[in-house]
């Protein structure tokens, strides 16, 4: 079974910009998240899709957004790039679902798509 | 939200050490999971152990979630070993990660 792949790998922008970008989550996985990774900050969590609807969001502005397609894959966009967005951006899929009364909710992650704006 | 500490931040071993990480949590989480990030920024999985122990070749993970606490055992660490290990815990949906211990192995 493939992994959950992400494109693009590396992407340079500059101030002011957008930027899209895209998650394929593990075939049968309804569930994306997204996070940022930057050194100051560490990892920290940008928002929750499940079935195509934003289960949580994490504390960022709402110059980031996202959105999940009927296929499960997943797109998230930064508009108005600030410096401080640049970053590792990690998108993650689970099967989420419960067994016997317990509840799982194993993450597996993609690559990450490394964002310099400059 | 979940506040997530990890100890220690650095170690630095000789090849062929044990050592133990440690994690913290503030409160009841129904998840968790322990990660190394490799050099290019690839979280891999390495346990997902919201309650027990489990092992995993010269990896073993324990977690004590009544007392909110995970212990993630590395036995005759080997370079490749080397990396950044995160913990990451999750009450319903929502993941909160540790800061990390980055490890490092020397030959």
């Amino acid at each position: 079974k493939a992994g959950v792949t992400q494109t693009p790998r590396y992407l340079i922008k500059t101030r002011g910009q957008q930027v899209t970008l895209s998650c394929s989550p593990i075939s049968g996985h309804r569930s994306v998240s997204w996070y940022q990774q930057t050194p100051g900050q560490g990892l920290q969590f940008l928002f929750e899709y499940f079935s195509e609807t934003q289960r949580n969001k994490g504390n960022f502005p709402g110059r980031f957004s996202g959105r999940q397609f009927s296929n499960s894959r997943s797109e998230m966009n930064v508009s108005t790039l600030e410096l401080g967005d640049s970053a590792l951006y990690l998108c993650a899929s689970s099967l989420y679902g419960t067994s016997g009364g317990i509840s799982y909710n194993e993450q597996f992650f993609g690559p990450g798509t490394r964002l310099t704006v400059l | 939200g979940i506040q997530v500490e990890q100890s220690p931040p650095d170690l630095i071993l000789q090849e062929g050490a044990n050592s133990t990480l440690r994690c913290n949590f503030s409160d009841s989480v129904n998840n968790l999971q322990w990660f190394h990030q490799n050099p290019w920024g690839q979280l891999i999985n390495l346990f997902y152990i919201p309650s027990g122990t489990k092992q995993n070749g010269r990896l073993s993970a324990t977690t004590v979630a009544t007392e909110r606490y995970s212990l993630l055992y590395i036995s005759s660490s080997q370079t490749t070993d080397s990396g950044v290990y995160f913990c990451a815990v999750a009450t319903g949906n929502q993941f909160y990660f540790g800061t990390g211990t980055s490890l490092t192995v020397i030959p």
